[in-house]
C-alpha cells in the first residue's frame, strides 16, 4: 500500500513567485495536514483539511492557501515567496480529523526561494 | 497554546549505549504524546506514542515515560545501533486541538 506521496521532491523559486505544492493521503485516509520545517527546528502547523474542509489553521500569513480535492488530495499554495519561506514543507494524512489518529508523514517537498 | 521543549539538541554515543531525550511541555490538557525519528531525506515517522492514562510504554529497545504531574516526557533507547543514527522529535497534542505541537528536535549520533 503506497504511503504519503508528495510532489515535486526539490524545487527553486525566486522571491515574489507563487509555488503549489501536491499531497496525495494514504488509501482510506479522509485527513490531510500540511506543515513547514525549517532547518533544525520541529514542524510548524499550517492547515489541516478534512472531507474537503478547513479544519485548523496555523500562524501563517494569508499568502499561505490550501484546498482538499474530492479525492482527499491536497494542495499547498504559496503566493509572493519571501526568502524565509525556504523550507520542507510535509503533508501528513490520517484517517479523520481526530486526536485519537496518527499522522503518517510524506518525505516532503523541499522548497528553496532564492 | 502548548509549548514543547526537547533537550539535548544533540546525543552522541557509542554503539550499544543507551540513549535519553527530554521533553516538557506547557498545556496541562495535553494528553497524546507521540514520538517521531526522521532520517535524511524523509518525512518524520512514528515510532512509539503514549497516552495520559498510562506512565510508561515500551516496544522492543524503545520505551516512553510520561509524568503528567511534572509535564514531561523521556524516550529511553537502549542498546543503541548506528541504524538508530537520526533526527528525533517528541510532540505533545490536545484531544480538543487535534494538532500536535512538535520539540526542535534531537539529533542522535551513534558511533560504531
Amino acid at each position: 500500500d503506497a504511503g504519503v506521496t508528495q510532489s515535486p521532491t526539490h524545487l527553486i523559486k525566486t522571491r515574489g513567485q507563487h509555488v503549489t505544492l501536491r499531497c496525495s493521503p494514504i488509501s482510506g485516509h479522509k485527513s490531510v495536514s500540511w506543515y513547514q520545517q525549517v532547518l533544525g527546528q520541529g514542524p510548524q502547523f499550517i492547515f489541516q483539511y478534512y472531507e474537503k474542509e478547513e479544519r485548523g489553521r496555523g500562524n501563517f500569513p494569508d499568502r499561505f492557501s490550501a484546498r482538499q480535492f474530492p479525492n482527499y488530495s491536497s494542495e499547498l499554495n504559496v503566493n509572493a515567496l519571501l526568502l524565509g519561506d525556504s523550507a520542507l514543507y510535509l503533508c501528513a494524512s490520517s484517517k479523520d480529523s481526530s486526536g485519537a489518529n496518527v499522522l503518517t508523514f510524506g518525505a516532503g517537498s523541499r522548497l528553496t526561494v532564492l | 497554546g502548548e509549548n514543547v521543549e526537547q533537550h539535548p539538541s544533540t546525543l552522541s554515543v557509542q554503539e550499544g549505549d543507551s540513549a535519553v531525550i527530554k521533553c516538557t511541555y506547557s498545556d496541562s490538557a495535553s494528553n497524546y504524546f507521540p514520538w517521531y525519528k526522521q532520517e535524511l531525506g524523509k518525512g518524520p515517522q512514528l515510532i512509539i506514542d503514549i497516552r495520559s492514562n498510562v506512565g510508561e510504554k515500551k516496544d522492543q529497545r524503545i520505551a516512553v515515560t510520561l509524568n503528567k504531574t511534572a509535564k514531561h516526557f523521556s524516550l529511553h533507547i537502549t542498546e543503541t545501533q548506528p541504524e538508530d543514527s537520526a533526527v528525533y522529535f517528541c510532540a505533545a497534542q490536545s484531544g480538543g486541538s487535534y494538532i500536535p505541537t512538535f520539540g526542535r528536535g534531537t539529533s542522535l549520533i551513534v558511533h560504531p
